[in-house]
């Protein structure tokens, strides 16, 4: 399978526990894009990552929530001391396009987190 | 502010009754407006991207078109397969061109 690849695809943690997702982007794309959607809500945008760099993180919030993009190994979106509120589904993203170009995104399945 | 608004945001067909979706987008300048296919559990899937005014794609029962201010997907004889979200997405000039996500319009389509 050369798409996108999440894990876990579920994820269960209790209130003030660390949950982290991985994402290995789809072969030869180097542009990794995190969303998060709830419920009756669209995709909203949290960080948008190169290899090692972190190119615009406007959406993610700025405490707790942690993205990182290695030179080897897939992206990892990293959420400490969870709560309720951050119940969710977390989709990552990939493209192959240089920043500034159009270009469509490629979509993991998500990883489901619920928070109990 | 990018902003992106889907309407109707649920629509019930009858297998074989078309109809239109629409997207109205705000952005200082568009580079692109995407549209996806979302079924339950998981993820979006890649539809059509369209780049300036009056721009048309097609694809089997579905064809997307683009004016300024809007773009419709048109879904002709609609089957029950064809049930799922659809979302629009637009990139902006300016900035890191971070696609912006519509809610989504929840199509169903009955036998």
């Amino acid at each position: 399978n050369a798409g996108v690849m999440q894990n876990p695809r579920h994820l269960v943690r209790r209130r003030g526990q660390e949950a982290r997702l991985r994402c290995s982007p789809m072969k030869g794309h180097s542009h990794v894009y995190w969303y998060r959607q709830l419920p009756e809500e669209g995709l909203k945008f949290m960080v948008y990552l190169q290899k090692e760099n972190i190119i615009d993180e406007s959406g993610m919030p700025k405490e707790r929530f942690s993205a990182e993009f290695p030179k080897e190994g897939p992206s990892i979106l990293r959420i400490q001391q969870v709560v309720r509120g951050d119940s969710a589904a977390y989709f990552c993203a990939s493209s192959p396009k240089a920043t500034g170009t159009p270009g469509e995104l490629f979509f993991g399945e998500g990883s489901r987190l619920t928070v109990l | 502010e990018d902003q992106v608004t889907q309407s109707p945001e649920a629509l019930r067909l009858q297998e074989g009754e078309s109809s239109s979706l629409n997207c109205s987008y705000t952005v200082s300048g568009l580079r692109g407006l995407f549209w996806y296919r979302q079924d339950p559990g998981k993820g979006p899937e890649f539809l059509f991207t369209l780049y300036s005014a009056g721009e048309e794609k097609e694809k089997e029962r579905l064809k997307a078109t683009l004016t300024k201010k809007e773009s419709f997907l048109h879904i002709t004889a609609p089957k029950p397969e064809d049930s799922a979200t659809y979302l629009c997405a637009v990139q902006a000039s300016g900035g890191s061109y971070i696609p912006t996500f519509g809610r989504g319009t929840s199509l169903i389509v009955h036998p």
